[in-house]
């Protein structure tokens, strides 16, 4: 029953990897974002899909690859991990983009 | 460009003690204003909103209204307890949400017996 799903919730890898983390919602909505959470538990918004297009880019570097298969699915590719990525990365979800948002409860990636 | 800025922690109080935690924005447009909570090791959750001037939201004796003149969405609670303990994070949505959630830096709220 759990409304938006993010998998793994814990991610603990050495750097240079290339990880995945998988983003669900079951709620009907239409857009899906990333948000990243630093140590200081600063939250940004790093994506946002609506419909399965892209609609905001922020400044993330290009080692970071949303991809939505469907509009159910966000999924957060990283290549070339570095110490620098280690956060809490959010995935959330709304009807539409000026409706409130549903998150995860976040996926913990450490780097080592 | 859009900023959100509140007060900085760790705010400790005491159960059954009145609570403001303050939030100012700065935005382009006519933003939507909202408070979050984060609960340790959780995600947030949507605590209440506001989408004009003068509106108030109100969600588990938490309050809050929406002031252009001031630009502000404080937060009030009359008696908090120590389940309010958490992780508060005041956002605005500006451009019918285009930019996506602009957060604060967050409060943490401590509540002792």
């Amino acid at each position: 029953d759990t409304a938006v799903s993010q998998t793994p919730k814990y991610l603990v890898t050495q750097m240079g990897n290339d990880k995945s983390i998988k983003c669900e919602q079951n709620l009907g909505h239409d857009t899906m974002y990333w948000y990243k959470q630093d140590s200081k538990k600063f939250l940004k918004i790093m994506f946002s899909y609506n419909n399965k297009e892209l609609i905001i880019n922020e400044t993330v570097p290009n080692r970071f690859s949303p991809k939505s298969p469907d509009k159910a699915h966000l999924n957060l590719h990283i290549n070339s991990l570095e110490l620098g990525d280690s956060a809490v990365y959010f995935c959330a979800s709304s009807q539409q983009s000026n409706q409130p948002q549903h998150f995860g409860d976040g996926t913990r990636l450490s780097i080592l | 460009g859009n900023s959100v800025t509140q007060m900085e922690g760790p705010v400790t109080l005491s159960e059954e003690a009145f609570l403001t935690i303050n939030c100012t924005y700065t935005a382009t447009g006519y933003p939507s204003l909202f408070w979050y909570v984060q609960y340790p090791g959780e995600g947030l959750q949507l605590l209440l909103k506001a989408t004009k001037a003068d509106d108030k939201g109100s969600n588990k004796g938490f309050e809050a209204t929406y002031r252009k003149e001031t630009t502000s969405f404080h937060l009030e609670k009359g008696s908090v307890q120590v389940s309010d303990s958490a992780v508060y994070f005041c956002a605005l949505s500006d451009r019918g949400g285009a930019d996506g959630l602009t957060f604060g830096k967050g409060t943490h709220l401590i509540i002792q017996p």
